[in-house]
Parts: structure tokens; sequence; C-alpha cells
């Protein structure tokens, strides 16, 4: 059973295009995490949720925006793509806020 | 901002050999640490973790040493194996707001490679 899966694992999307990425955990945490790892294997925290509710929001372009339908799922959408936004995006989660996070395997996003 | 970050990005061992991977945070109130492997097409994977009270800790050929005079923080693995081979990332939990939820910033990796 996977822990935290993501879907879609590889995205290609020409710009200006409207992409979502999904991400469900069956670990009972209840703050799930959306990080980005740019080609240089940075990674960096994007937004966070406690159940349901948004706890962390970097700085981060409103073309992202969050969605958590409950606390099993973080859903990612993100409007007008741009070339910069080409990157691998992760999904984590954790028990009560703490560090020990759990991610998911990545979603590849190549925008053309 | 990030503060942490790491002093090589590559690492060659020979199988067998110790490897040491170090990482420098410029946070004095990070009060939680976590070592994380990531294999190549994979999300980081929880290695080792250490709080602040602690200067040293051990896990199954890994050891995690802190010392907080110099805001530094190393990786020993012994024994160092092919399957070792991923990119290890440091990560500090900086809390500021004395809550439990706490947030992960990561340093910027460095690649090991282990050859037999």
């Amino acid at each position: 059973d996977t822990a935290v899966s993501q879907t879609p694992k590889y995205l290609v999307t020409q710009m200006g295009n409207d992409k979502s990425i999904k991400c469900e955990q069956n670990l009972g945490h209840d703050t799930m995490y959306w990080y980005k790892q740019d080609s240089k294997k940075f990674l960096k925290i994007m937004f966070s949720y406690n159940n349901k509710e948004l706890i962390i929001n970097e700085t981060v372009p409103n073309r992202f925006s969050p969605k958590s339908p409950d606390k099993a799922h973080l859903n990612l959408h993100i409007n007008s793509l741009e070339l910069g936004d080409s990157a691998v995006y992760f999904c984590a989660s954790s028990q009560d806020g703490g560090p020990g996070y759990t991610f998911g395997s990545g979603t590849r996003l190549t925008v053309v | 901002g990030e503060s942490v970050g790491l002093h090589l990005p590559t690492l060659s061992v020979q199988e067998g050999d110790n490897s040491i991977i170090n990482c420098a945070y410029s946070n004095s109130a990070s009060d939680y640490f976590i070592w994380y492997k990531q294999e190549s097409g994979k999300g980081p994977q929880f290695i080792i973790d250490i709080r602040s009270n602690m200067d040293k800790r051990q896990g199954q050929r890994v050891t995690v040493l802190l010392n907080k005079t110099v805001k530094h923080l190393s990786l020993q693995i012994a024994a160092t194996q092919p399957g070792d081979s991923a990119v290890y990332f440091c990560a500090e939990n900086m809390d500021d707001r004395g809550s439990t939820l706490g947030r992960l910033y990561f340093g910027r990796g460095t690649q090991l490679t282990v050859w037999p």
C-alpha cells in the first residue's frame, strides 16, 4: 500500500494551460504539504494544510491554489502555467504537524 | 529564507568505507533536524533525526552529530554500500510560532556515489 500517492507521475503541458496534481495519504496524518524541487534538487515548501485548513503559504504566485477536500487529500491546481513552473512537485504528510514527513514519489511537471 | 546549506555538493566513496556528509545551518532557533535520503525518481525518505538538546544520535549504520556552537550537522554512514548512493538532505525545523506545526527547510543536498 502506498502511503502518500501522487498523480500523475509525469505531466507535460504547454505554457498558459491550467493543470492539477492530486495527492492522497492513507496514513491518517492530519497535516499535508506541497514542496517544489528545482533542477538543482533544491526542495522548498509551498503550502501546508492541517485538518483542511491552510497553515503555511510560502511566497508562491497566486496562480498556485491548493485545495484540501478532506484531511487525506491535498490537491494542487496551477493556472496559466509558465516555463519556470517546470519542476518536481512533492506531496508529504505528517501527524500533528511534526517534522517527520512522509513524502510521495513526486510529479515531474514540464512546461513547454 | 533558507538557512541550511551543505559543504560538499558531491561525495564519492568506495564500498565499505565510511561516509561523512556535512551540513551547516544559520538559525539558532532551529530545534529539530532531520536527514533524508532521496534515490533517483523517488521522494525523500527519512533516515534519522536529532533534537537540539542532543549532540549525537545513532541508528543502524548511521550516526548524526549536532554541534550547536558552530551550527553544524553531519551524517556518518558506516560501511557504505552501493545502495546508499543517493542525494542526502539535511532539514531543519524552524517553528517560530510556538506550535507543533513545524515547517522543514531543506539544504541543497549532497550526491553520494558509492563505487564497488
